[in-house]
């Protein structure tokens, strides 16, 4: 059974000061790890997907890196606008479905 | 403007009766999914669909139903049978071949 977890539950940083959010998995064969930021009340956006080790992407202020066994998201000089949920999803192989992790929420504060 | 649509936004309905959450998408995707998110909690999957006609138990099916009888649409219909249905529906869709899923806007039910 794929199992995703994010660490910390919650991040509270000031505007500039850079971080990093995990995502530990555990998948029989990964065939993609994805990303996805959500505000309240909406639906997740997504936002990255990543299919091998020392693959990385990048957007804006956000970098996504993947191990065997896991994946950042490095936030570099954060601004208030970033504060969000972000989710860490994986496929491993069961059909079209993905395995969702609980989220990190961000909150920058300015 | 490609994308997924939900409606309603907010939806309220008495304990007993059955309600159907629309969800429809135009960027020709072959596979659709209904997921539930509870307070604070991650996305947990209903039912999904990867081509017409056809759908697959996710891991909290119980008291809710789908049809896909059209590429587009997906609907899901909570049930007097779901124990606790009051919750915020989130619908996706996705290309097979990338599995990236796009969702929509999600649908807020509260029963009472």
């Amino acid at each position: 059974e794929d199992q995703v977890t994010q660490s910390p539950e919650a991040l509270r940083l000031q505007e500039g000061e850079s971080s990093s959010l995990n995502c530990s998995y555990t998948v029989s064969g990964l065939r993609g790890l994805f990303w996805y930021r959500q505000d309240p009340g909406k639906g997740p956006e997504f936002l990255f997907t990543l299919y091998s080790a020392g693959e990385e992407k990048e957007k804006e202020r956000l970098k996504a890196t993947l191990t065997k066994k896991e994946s950042f998201l490095h936030i570099t000089a954060p601004k208030p606008e970033d504060s969000a949920t972000y989710l860490c999803a994986v496929h491993g192989g069961s059909g079209s479905r993905l395995t969702f992790g609980e989220g990190t929420q961000l909150t920058v504060n300015p | 403007d490609g994308g997924i649509t939900q409606s309603p936004k907010y939806l309220f309905r008495k304990e007993g009766q059955n309600v159907t959450l629309s969800c429809e998408q135009n960027l020709n995707h072959d596979a659709m999914y209904w997921y539930r998110q509870d307070p604070g909690q991650g996305l947990r999957l209903i039912y999904y669909s990867q081509i017409v006609n056809d759908f697959q138990k996710g891991d909290i099916a119980e008291g809710y139903s789908v049809s896909r009888e059209k590429k587009e649409s997906f609907p899901l219909t909570v049930t007097s049978a779901q124990k606790n249905p009051t919750a915020f529906y989130l619908c996706a869709s996705s290309q097979r071949d990338t599995y990236e899923q796009y969702f929509g806007p999600g649908t807020r039910l509260t029963v009472t």
